[in-house]
């Protein structure tokens, strides 16, 4: 099925342990975005890619790298996990019909 | 600053009952409007957006741009709308980016 696939959807990490969040799309998006979710907070969004070859902050790209590896794919980057990053992450990828998400990653952070 | 309020947390009513669910923003230029929702355990889809002047599951939203605000409504609610509701302002409008800035959210609860 078309769609955002997240990859994993669950995962525990210690604090100083890095790890990478997958995203791809298979709709043929240009455009490509990570959010996070936190109760009370909405969403937020941490980076995007408005192209291949392409990345941006958003507005809490703190502790985060991204990479957008090719048109399909958009990578997030966590280099030393802090318990402030314990979240639910959002990938979505975006064309004129608006936004498509993928169904999220639930991280801890202990 | 952009920035977009929304003012109810949490939201109940009867079965039956009409519902509106309140947005406000307030942005520089005339941004693209969006309502999203996440039902229980599921992604994010969208809702609405105000350029298409669609009704959604019985919902619509008006744009009402002398008081900002985009809100959501649904004359008689039903118990599969009890979800969270995201409204979301896109300050790309025209283009091919579309960086949205997400309220907090209104937690809405149908009872029966």
């Amino acid at each position: 099925n078309a769609g955002v696939t997240q990859t994993p959807k669950f995962q525990v990490l210690k604090t100083g342990q890095s790890m990478t969040l997958q995203c791809a799309q298979d709709m043929n998006h240009n455009s490509m975005y990570w959010y996070r979710q936190d109760p009370g907070m909405g969403l937020r969004l941490i980076y995007y890619s408005a192209s291949e070859g392409t990345t941006d902050k958003g507005e809490v790209p703190n502790g985060y790298n991204v990479s957008r590896l090719n048109k399909r794919e958009f990578s997030l980057r966590l280099e030393s996990a802090a318990p402030s990053q314990t979240s639910v992450y959002f990938c979505a990828s975006f064309s004129d019909y608006g936004y498509t998400f993928g169904s999220g990653t639930r991280l801890t952070v202990v | 600053a952009q920035r977009v309020t929304q003012p109810e947390k949490l939201l109940s009513v009867f079965k039956g009952a009409p519902v509106e669910l309140k947005c406000n923003y307030s942005y520089s230029g005339s941004p693209e409007l969006f309502w999203y929702v996440q039902y229980s355990r599921q992604r994010l889809q969208l809702l609405l957006r105000h350029i298409s002047r669609e009704s959604i599951k019985g919902f619509t939203a008006d744009l009402n741009k002398g008081e900002t605000s985009f809100h959501l409504k649904k004359p008689f609610a039903q118990e599969e709308d009890s979800a969270m509701y995201y409204c979301a302002p896109s300050a790309d409008r025209g283009s091919t980016l579309g960086r949205l800035y997400f309220g907090r959210g209104t937690q809405l609860t149908v009872w029966p």
